[in-house]
């Protein structure tokens, strides 16, 4: 069974602060990482994708990868009240595109 | 606006009753999915489609059935709902290649079996 983990929070951060979003993943030869953030009532939306060990930076968001470690994590810069959502992790396993999806970590920003 | 197109948005069921959530992609995507979303369970795999003529089945595909119409559509059938069907449904596209490519996701039909 390929599991993704994250701690479903919530994660709560002020205003401006960096808000530090982390998820485990147990199949080693896991190779597409991404990350969707899902509005209350509406779909998940896309936001990161992240294949090799490294930071990828788009615009505030910085996905961080690490393979050895088995974790990937999702920066938010300068949080924002509109930040406020439940982002989610997916990883494709080795050996298929399809992800296996976590259950997501809600995050709040206030003001 | 590109993207994926779900129908209907809301409905409700009774027991027995069966159903089809349409959806539809503009985008040329080869493969697409169908997710339920239930409270503390995530995202949950029902059946997919790699390629128009091929459906595989994924991790609760128990009580649907789906038909890849064409390349653009691809439909969801409850033939006789049953109350723990109850969910938010998400259809989705993708261009899957070796590396995997993320998702575009509908805006869901939230479906209340009663």
């Amino acid at each position: 069974q390929k599991e993704v983990e994250q701690n479903s929070g919530p994660l709560s951060v002020p205003e401006g602060a960096i808000a530090s979003l982390n998820c485990t993943y147990s199949d080693r030869g896991s190779q597409s990482f991404f990350w969707y953030r899902q509005y209350s009532g509406k779909s998940p939306e896309l936001i990161m994708s992240i294949y090799s060990n490294g930071d990828k930076e788009d615009g505030r968001f910085t996905a961080q990868l690490n393979k050895a470690s088995q974790y990937v994590s999702l920066l938010i810069r300068d949080s924002q009240p509109s930040d406020s959502a439940t982002y989610l992790c997916a990883v494709s396993p080795g050996g298929s595109y399809i992800p296996t999806f976590g259950r997501g970590t809600s995050l709040i920003v206030h003001p | 606006n590109a993207g994926v197109t779900q129908t209907p948005k809301f409905q409700v069921l009774k027991t027995g009753q069966s159903m089809t959530l349409q959806c539809a992609q503009d985008m040329n995507h080869n493969s697409m999915y169908w997710y339920r979303q239930d409270p503390g369970m995530g995202l949950r795999l029902i059946y997919y489609s790699a390629s128009e003529g091929t459906t595989d089945k994924g991790e609760v595909p128990n009580g649907y059935n789906v038909s890849r119409l064409n390349k653009r559509e691809f439909s969801l059938r409850l033939e006789s709902a049953a109350p723990s069907q109850t969910s938010v449904y998400f259809c989705a596209s993708s261009e899957a290649d070796a590396t995997g490519n993320g998702y575009t996701f509908g805006s869901g039909t939230r479906l209340t079996v009663v």
